[in-house]
């Protein structure tokens, strides 16, 4: 069966410092793969997706940059942390067409 | 402008009646809903999908209602368990056109139910 493995599960950093979160999907071939943000009191906006190893695409503008190099592991960054991008981070999956996403446990991140 | 909207923040039913959630949509292009739960400090769990040819499916205690005519969607709980308290996320997706299909999420309703 497909899993999928998101960590560190909280992160608290300081303004200004990198970031690393690194998601990893078992068990299935080519997914796609999608890193979602939910901010306090806000519903879930997608800010990546990859449909394989080294394409990405960024829905929003934003401080953070994602990249995909192995075809199953998926990488959120950051060079330096903005205060806004406190939030929880989720990593999801899908298989190819058009398919439920399936999420990891989530990070939450706090940047003070 | 929010394209999926869930306008009750929270919902409160007492263990073994109904619970019903809505969802709105603004964009015609959508044709691919689902809902999704999700507990505290979890990921979201894919719970039930209906495409835009349907106007019913159900899983269960579980039932999603489509009006294409209204762009509104429900999910149907019953009877409602004191489990089944969580945030639902609403979400759409346009299928044709190319599309990655890429989810667009409601802001979600918090549901309490009360034994």
């Amino acid at each position: 069966s497909q899993t999928i493995h998101q960590w560190p599960a909280t992160l608290v950093q300081p303004v200004g410092s990198p970031l690393s979160l690194e998601c990893t999907v078992e068990g299935t071939s080519n997914p796609n793969l999608y890193w979602y943000r939910q901010a306090a009191g806000r519903g879930l906006q997608l800010l990546f997706y990859s449909v394989g190893i080294g394409q990405i695409s960024s829905e929003v503008p934003q401080n953070l940059s994602a990249s995909r190099p192995q075809d199953r592991q998926f990488i959120l960054s950051s060079k330096k942390l903005l205060l806004s991008d406190s939030g929880f981070y989720l990593c999801a999956w899908s298989a190819r067409g058009n398919s439920p996403l399936h999420f990891g446990n989530g990070t939450r991140l706090t940047v003070t | 402008d929010q394209q999926v909207k869930q306008n009750s923040p929270s919902l409160s039913v007492q263990e073994g009646r109904i619970s019903i959630l809505n969802c709105d949509y603004t964009n015609s292009m959508f044709d691919y809903f689902l809902w999704y739960k999700k507990y505290p400090a979890e990921g979201p769990t894919f719970l039930i999908s209906i495409s835009s040819i349907k106007d019913k499916n159900e899983d269960g205690r579980f039932t999603v209602f489509l009006n294409k005519s209204a762009k509104h969607l429900s999910l149907h709980i019953v009877p409602s368990q004191p489990g089944d308290s969580a945030v639902y996320f609403c979400a759409a997706s346009a299928r044709s056109g190319g599309s990655q299909g890429n989810l667009i999420f409601g802001k979600g309703t918090k549901l309490s139910v009360k034994p």
